[in-house]
């Protein structure tokens, strides 16, 4: 069975564009979340997505966003980018069930110049 | 407020010696514990997780982790450690209902031939 695959994998920015990241769940797995680490803040939830519906999320600020569609695959946003959200965007994808456990893609890192 | 905690930053062991990772947990009730290992530009891969019964929890290649309720720790153990283990290793913890994970700083691990 396929891993989570996130697309694209690097990608550099300016500072004020926009920019939007996918990613893929495994299989079978409706519930998406996604996690942004940087050296200075570590792994820092974003946000969790199940069923198209937003069900959890991090301390951020509205700039990032992120949607669900109907095939569970994910997409988060981040707009007016800053110098500080250069950063790996990590998604991760569960099986609902009632123990969780989730399953990381590779990560797109983002550099914001 | 819920927290997961690594107090080692960095380990270095040599190869074929044994290695143990803290992790300490603070929650209102025993969340379900995890610990991840990630490669320099990787996702996070996950080694084992705890989620009730058994305290002495088995993982891949070779790791183990045991769950002490009186201590609220959740250390990972390895009796033989392989230059390929070299990695950053992180605890994480969730509840009940939730894939909003709550990470530890993460311990790197350094392997001397």
């Amino acid at each position: 069975k396929a891993g989570v695959t996130q697309t694209p994998r690097y990608l550099i920015k300016t500072r004020g564009q926009q920019v939007t990241l996918s990613c893929s769940p495994i299989s079978g797995h409706r519930s998406v979340s996604w996690y942004q680490q940087t050296p200075g803040q570590g792994l820092q939830f974003l946000f969790e997505y199940f069923s198209e519906t937003q069900r959890n999320k991090g301390n951020f600020p509205g700039r990032f966003s992120g949607r669900q569609f109907s095939n569970s695959r994910s997409e988060m946003n981040v707009s007016t980018l800053e110098l500080g959200d250069s950063a790996l965007y990590l998604c991760a994808s569960s099986l609902e069930v009632a123990a969780p456990a989730q399953y990381f893609g590779p990560g797109t890192r983002l550099l914001v110049l | 407020a819920q927290s997961v905690t690594q107090p080692d930053i960095h380990i270095t062991v040599s190869e074929g010696a044994s290695l143990e990772l803290r992790c300490n947990y603070s929650y209102g009730a025993t969340p379900y514990l995890f610990w991840y290992v990630q490669s320099p530009g990787q996702g996070l891969q996950l080694l084992l997780k705890y989620f009730s019964g058994d305290t002495l929890v088995q993982g891949i290649k070779g790791f183990e982790a045991e769950f002490k309720r009186s201590q609220s720790s959740f250390n990972l153990r390895k009796p033989s450690v392989h230059w390929s283990d070299a990695a950053e290793y992180f605890c994480a913890g969730a509840t009940s209902g939730t894939y909003k994970y709550i990470f530890g700083t993460g311990t790197r691990l350094k392997v001397l031939a």
